[in-house]
């Protein structure tokens, strides 16, 4: 079965540490994977996308199909950084995203 | 700017009612969905909607039906409402590219 897994639920560092979000999926087909956010009494919204390659916000995430894992990373974490951090797999042919439990990341001063 | 924006913020309904929840986007989307947001469990799809008057049942559909009659609007509809389905009712809407953007949510308390 489809399904993504986020092991932390918490993940508290300090402002300046390395940020590691795990994420590991199961799935059989080829996938596309999220990853969203959500600050404090804002909407969700996407922070970055596999398949953009991109670094939003100082954060990278790299898929590696042969540990099934999309972890989110920031060298240097900033206090602003501190969310809800979701993420997700698209199942191919289809517009239906499941999301992981998501990691609260705590970033103290 | 993108807008999708769901009626109510909070909403509290007895236990047996008939609960309707609201969402309207303003960017011409196809795609629209609604979760549900539950501590611990993250985000869980109850139905999501591909078009006019299409829709796909989620991972959690129990208990929940779905209208769209409008390309615009995508209603969420708990025909009898229970203690456990309070929880924080999120939609979404997304086009062909699958990037979704969210509503700001509605908690829902089902006393």
């Amino acid at each position: 079965a489809q399904r993504v897994t986020q092991p932390e639920k918490l993940l508290s560092v300090f402002k300046g540490a390395p940020v590691e979000l795990k994420c590991n999926y199961s799935y059989s087909g080829s996938p596309e994977l999220f990853w969203y956010v959500q600050y404090s009494r804002q909407r969700l919204q996407l922070l970055l996308r596999h398949i953009s390659r991109e670094s939003i916000k100082g954060f990278t995430a790299d898929l590696n199909k042969g540990e099934t894992s999309f972890h989110l990373k920031k060298p240097f974490a900033q206090e602003e950084d501190s969310a809800m951090y979701y993420c997700a797999l698209i199942l191919s042919n289809t517009d239906k995203l499941i999301f992981g439990t998501g990691t609260r990341l705590q970033v103290f001063p | 700017d993108v807008k999708v924006t769901q009626s109510s913020r909070y909403l509290v309904k007895r236990t047996g009612e008939k609960v309707f929840l609201e969402c309207v986007q303003d960017m011409d989307h196809e795609n629209m969905f609604w979760y549900r947001q539950d501590p611990g469990l993250g985000l869980r799809l109850i139905y999501f909607s591909y078009d006019v008057k299409m829709k796909e049942k989620g991972d959690i559909p129990e208990g929940y039906s779905v209208s769209r009659e409008k390309k615009e609007r995508f209603s969420l509809i708990l025909e009898s409402a229970s203690t456990n389905q309070t929880s924080m009712y999120l939609c979404a809407s997304s086009l062909w590219d699958r990037k979704l953007f969210f509503g700001s949510g509605t908690q829902l308390s089902v006393l």
